[in-house]
């Protein structure tokens, strides 16, 4: 049964640039969540996506843009890039409104 | 602001010792409590999750919670090498919305 899947793990951009981020949820979830994690701190919630919709939204500026396809896969994409987008993007699958998340492995954003 | 609080740490015990952290959240309509396990570099891990005050044992872990208090708590008996990374505490702040607020982490060192 394979897990959350996220690409790419690691990616390095310049200020200004835009970035696409992809995440497959685990096998049965259909709902999508996307957080941020900067060092040293807990992960901060972005965004929510249950039926190709966003359910909920963080505290995150319009630069952070996100998409759900029909087989619940997922995109972050971030425009706009600044120095201060530089951290751990996590995307988490569940299913069936239990709160229990399923974390990927991160994609690791580096903003120079 | 809706907040979760942790000592950042670092907690460290001796190999069989308990390993106790400890959490507090400032949201009154926070229905469930998450725990999770980060080894550094890797992505959070869920390890137990709690709904109603009291205790909830799995294994080696027990998780407490004190919602007159806001508080939440983790015990970890027999501690090992092992469970040597951070800890995060999260709240869900809406029932069945699966939007977690997640605490910095405790950082926790069992050593040999």
């Amino acid at each position: 049964d394979a897990g959350v899947t996220q690409s790419p793990t690691h990616l390095i951009k310049t200020r200004g640039q835009q970035v696409t981020l992809r995440c497959s949820p685990k096998s049965g979830h259909d709902t999508v969540s996307w957080y941020q994690q900067a060092l040293g701190q807990g992960p901060q919630f972005i965004f929510q996506y249950y039926e190709e919709e966003e359910r909920q939204r963080g505290n995150f500026p319009d630069r952070f843009s996100g998409h759900q396809f029909p087989n619940y896969s997922s995109e972050l994409n971030v425009n706009a890039l600044l120095l201060g987008d530089s951290a751990l993007y996590l995307c988490a699958s569940s299913w069936g409104g239990t709160g229990e998340l399923f974390f990927g492995e991160g994609s690791r954003l580096t903003v120079l | 602001q809706k907040e979760v609080e942790q000592n950042s740490g670092p907690l460290s015990v001796p190999e069989g010792a308990i390993a106790s952290l400890n959490c507090t959240y400032s949201d009154r309509g926070s229905q469930s409590f998450f725990w999770y396990r980060q080894y550094s570099g890797k992505s959070p891990e869920l390890i137990m999750f709690i709904y109603s005050n009291g205790d909830k044992e799995d294994g080696r872990f027990t998780a407490q919670l004190n919602k007159a208090s806001q508080y939440v708590s983790l015990l970890i008996r027999d501690s090992q090498p092992s469970d040597s990374a951070t800890y995060l505490c999260a709240g869900c702040t809406q029932g069945g919305s699966e939007k977690l607020v997640f605490g910095k982490g405790t950082k926790l060192t069992v050593n040999p």
